[in-house]
């Protein structure tokens, strides 16, 4: 069981550009978690998707913000057009039932925007 | 709206001592509560899960407590070792579903 898997670990972008962010929930997980974390400050949750469906999006951003889990393949953090703002480490969690019993983290990616 | 707060932000202890580290929240209607450990770049790894109807759990040299009544939890690390030095995070899952995080304790353990 490889755990969460998220991808790239590290990503560049130049302001105006498109950032897709991937998180590959463990095996047998079908709801996933988005959470930013900004330098000094803690973790915001963002969006709660389980397959095919969002369930919570309270926390994203109402712009160029989105985010999918689709019935196959991993689930996509997409910003569009980003400013300096939008550089932080980006959290993917996943849990079998919801999160009552737990979830698992993935490592991360690391958004800079230049 | 629920509030988690850690406290202190930092704490550096030298090696072998016992620590406490404190996480306070402001709505007691909570589902669970965890703690993680975070490495500098790293992603989290979770520590300890405690469901509401619990009071502490323990794993090694680590306990955690949980008073909902009062919205606190401790955690307690035994024989701190250099390798303990971390970001440790709170986090309570609300009835909404949300995890809410707190800031973290940065603790350093001085050899």
């Amino acid at each position: 069981n490889a755990g969460v898997m998220q991808n790239p670990r590290h990503l560049v972008r130049r302001r105006g550009q498109e950032a897709r962010l991937r998180c590959s929930p463990m095996k047998g997980h079908s709801h996933v978690y988005w959470y930013r974390q900004l330098p000094e400050e803690g973790l915001k949750f963002m969006v709660y998707l389980q397959k095919e469906n969002i369930i919570d999006e309270s926390g994203m951003p109402k712009e160029r913000f989105s985010a999918e889990f689709p019935k196959e393949g991993p689930s996509i953090l997409r910003i569009q057009q980003v400013v300096r703002g939008d550089s932080a480490a980006y959290f993917c969690a996943s849990s079998v039932q919801g999160p009552l019993y737990g979830y698992t983290f993935g490592s991360g990616t690391r958004l800079t925007v230049v | 709206k629920q509030e988690v707060t850690q406290i202190p932000a930092a704490l550096s202890v030298p090696e072998g001592e016992n620590l406490v580290l404190n996480c306070s929240f402001t709505d007691s209607a909570i589902y669970n509560l965890q703690w993680f450990r975070q490495d500098p770049g790293k992603g989290l790894t979770s520590l300890l899960l405690i469901q509401s109807s619990q009071r502490e759990q323990t794993s090694g040299r680590l306990n955690a407590s949980l008073d909902k009544s009062s919205g606190r939890s401790t955690l307690y690390i035994a024989a701190s070792q250099p390798g303990d030095s971390a970001t440790y995070l709170c986090a309570v899952l609300n009835r909404d579903d949300k995890i809410i995080f707190g800031k973290g304790t940065r603790l350093h353990i001085l050899p």
